[in-house]
């Protein structure tokens, strides 16, 4: 099985400071990887797909990059309406989907 | 718009089958390309994906939970279900339905709004 590790587990930042959270998988992915925004008391939502690619309506300071087995999420200017927690979700052996553990994202 | 909206019992009993309901609007199951998800998720935990169903009925299921775990859909009414047999207080969680698209990217790009199931007596 193919293992997906987020760090950090939580993150407190400022508004306005730029955000990273890396996602490790177990073995080469290629770009077979998103992520997701759950805010409390919702369902997630689907802000990045295939590594990289802005999902139609997110806001562009939300990114992604990376490819292999190491990936990072960006929020270039971080805003009090981000306060969620993030998650990576791989499918590069398919049928089976598996989630990273996810990233609290709070306002310092 | 694609919605979509789960039902069934919050409190079932251990080792009673727990019995949830997707109902879709917005988009017919018939039309195919897309792959039916259950994905719960523990109280204040991650998130676990449970299995999926084409329209056909052709499913696959987590390994983890297979020999528990029954999904069946039901096009006429638009809906698809999840059965989970011998429940333990370790299947309370929120479960989500959700789309998962069918081709590149393997995505889940609706969701329902989740509903919480406690096993408890």
């Amino acid at each position: 099985d193919i293992q997906m590790t987020q760090s950090p587990s939580s993150l407190s930042a400022s508004v306005g400071d730029r955000v990273t959270i890396t996602c490790q998988a177990s073995q080469d992915i290629s770009n077979y990887l998103n992520w997701y925004q759950q805010k409390p008391g919702k369902a997630p939502k689907l802000l990045i797909y295939d590594a990289s690619n802005l999902e139609t309506g997110v806001p562009s300071r939300f990114s992604g990059s990376g490819s292999g087995t190491d990936f990072t999420f960006t929020i270039s200017s971080l805003q009090p309406e981000d306060i969620a927690t993030y998650y990576c979700q791989q499918y590069d052996n398919l049928p089976m989907y598996t989630f990273g553990q996810g990233t609290k994202l709070e306002i310092k | 718009q694609v919605q979509l909206q789960e039902s069934g019992p919050g409190l079932v009993k251990p080792s009673q089958t727990l019995s949830l309901t997707c109902t879709v609007s917005g988009g017919s199951i018939s039309s195919g390309g897309y792959y039916w998800s259950w994905i719960r998720q523990h109280p204040g935990k991650g998130l676990e994906w449970i299995g999926y169903i084409y329209y056909s009925g052709s499913t696959y299921y987590n390994p983890s939970l297979k020999s528990r775990v029954t999904i069946s859909v039901d096009t006429s009414k638009n809906q698809f279900s999840l059965k989970l047999s011998s429940v333990t207080a370790a299947d309370t969680a929120v479960y989500y339905c959700a789309r998962a698209l069918g081709g590149r990217p393997r995505a889940f790009d609706y969701w329902g709004q989740g509903t919480l199931v406690t096993v408890s007596s």
